[in-house]
């Protein structure tokens, strides 16, 4: 099993629309969850980080946390074609003292 | 507050050459990392250095190597470079360590030809 999955798209959604990307993680000791916005040709930008179990919003960014699930989540609302990009998740991993990335889902927004 | 800066942002270096990469990180950040990105293999955590100690090694070969300065800058060297070695190696800093947000450079995009 892949220590952090997520789908790679690319995943298509109307502008104005609410997009949804999904991660999930391996390592049931995991504390640290991170959301990384990377453009074609530019390295990851740090949109959003959670630490505890629910929903923390910054903007038209949500990002929600399930540990018993192993599940992290990002929700764009209102997408805008500037949010096309891939993006990244990225999860602590206590057992090996680093963070591990998933190969990321790439979010296309369709004027 | 100035980001992380990396430098040089283009490398073209032929097979068996070596090259150092310079990253510094974000004033106050004491721990650096190092990712190598790839189209294939996503980012791949090289190394990390805090307080001028490797303190967390990914699984690369002994030619990827790094120091750490007492000012937090951090070198990253790599020998006998390969076809393979291609990529856009990234360099990350956080305050303390792993379990915090990481801000990356631009990068570094090295061509082997």
């Amino acid at each position: 099993q892949k220590e952090v999955e997520q789908n790679s798209g690319p995943l298509s959604v109307p502008e104005g629309a609410i997009a949804s990307l999904n991660c999930t993680y391996s390592d049931r000791g995991s504390q640290s969850f991170f959301w990384y916005r990377q453009y074609s040709g530019k390295s990851p930008e740090l949109i959003m980080f959670i630490y505890s179990n629910g929903d923390k919003e910054d903007g038209r960014f949500t990002a929600q946390l399930n540990k018993a699930s192993q599940y992290v989540s990002l929700l764009i609302r209102d997408s805008q074609p500037s949010d096309s990009a891939t993006y990244l998740c990225a999860v602590n991993s206590p057992r090996d003292d680093k963070i591990i990335f998933g190969k990321g889902t790439r979010l296309h927004i369709l004027p | 507050k100035a980001g992380v800066t990396q430098t040089p942002r283009y490398l073209i270096k032929t097979r068996g050459q070596q090259v150092t990469l310079s990253c510094s990180p974000i004033s106050g950040h004491r721990s650096v990392s190092w990712y190598q990105q790839t189209p294939g293999q996503g980012l791949q955590f090289l190394f990390e250095y805090f307080s001028e100690t490797q303190r967390n090694k990914g699984n690369f070969p002994g030619r990827f190597s790094g120091r750490q300065f007492s000012n937090s800058r951090s070198e990253m060297n790599v020998s006998t470079l390969e076809l393979g070695d291609s990529a856009l190696y990234l360099c990350a800093s956080s305050p303390d360590g792993a379990d915090q947000p990481q801000h990356f450079g631009d990068g570094t995009r090295l061509s082997i030809l």
